[in-house]
């Protein structure tokens, strides 16, 4: 029964290329959700989403930054020309429909920007 | 929004003491509280979570308790020990589709 799982775990990339990480949810949920952790900070949401459909994007920025979850395959979350603000470790968590009380977290992804 | 203050930010016990971690929220329509311990380089693990209907829950060596007139909540964990070194966090529902996290309690236990 794997648990959530995020490729890559730790990611480098220099400033003004494209990040993309993904998020396999946990069998059987079909609910993902985005945070963003900096260093000594909590998390930060960014974006709900459901299979094909985006139900909350209040906490991602306006530009470069982008997810989807497809009927098949993983929830991506995609940055477009990465600056050094985005070093952050991006967290991935699902849960059925019945929502956040049930979620359980990825191992998340570590994005460096050089 | 929701606002979660997180107090102490940094904690040193003694193996077997007690730890004692606070949490503040503000939306008083919140219901649901959990703690997250998130160990170095891994996600965070739900630990123990409480809802607005009962004040304390408990759970081996550790326990929530909540006051809701107050609008706070605590973690506790009795006879600490060095596996229990890690980030607590505390979390508050901002929505239906958010959690609120506070900024993170590093528990460091000495053995």
């Amino acid at each position: 029964n794997a648990g959530v799982m995020q490729n890559p775990r730790h990611l480098v990339r220099r400033r003004g290329q494209e990040a993309r990480l993904r998020c396999s949810p946990m069998k059987g949920h079909s609910h993902v959700y985005w945070y963003r952790q900096l260093p000594e900070e909590g998390l930060k949401f960014m974006v709900y989403l459901q299979k094909e459909n985006i139900i909350d994007e209040s906490g991602m920025p306006k530009e470069r930054f982008s997810a989807e979850f497809p009927k098949e395959g993983p929830s991506i979350l995609r940055i477009q020309q990465v600056v050094r603000g985005d070093s952050a470790a991006y967290f991935c968590a699902s849960s059925p429909p019945t929502g956040l009380t049930e979620a359980f977290f990825g191992q998340g992804t570590r994005l460096t920007v050089v | 929004g929701e606002n979660v203050e997180q107090h102490p930010s940094t904690l040193s016990v003694q193996e077997g003491d007690s730890a004692v971690i606070k949490c503040t929220y503000s939306d008083s329509a919140s219901n649901y509280f959990p703690w997250y311990k998130q160990e170095l380089g891994k996600g965070p693990q739900l630990i123990i979570d409480i809802r607005s209907n009962v004040g304390e829950k408990k759970d081996q060596r550790i326990a929530v308790t909540l006051n809701k007139t107050a609008k706070h909540f605590s973690l506790h964990i009795t006879e600490t020990q060095p596996e229990d070194s890690a980030v607590y966090f505390c979390a508050v529902p901002a929505g239906y589709s958010t959690l609120t996290f506070g900024k993170g309690t590093m528990l460091l236990v000495s053995p």
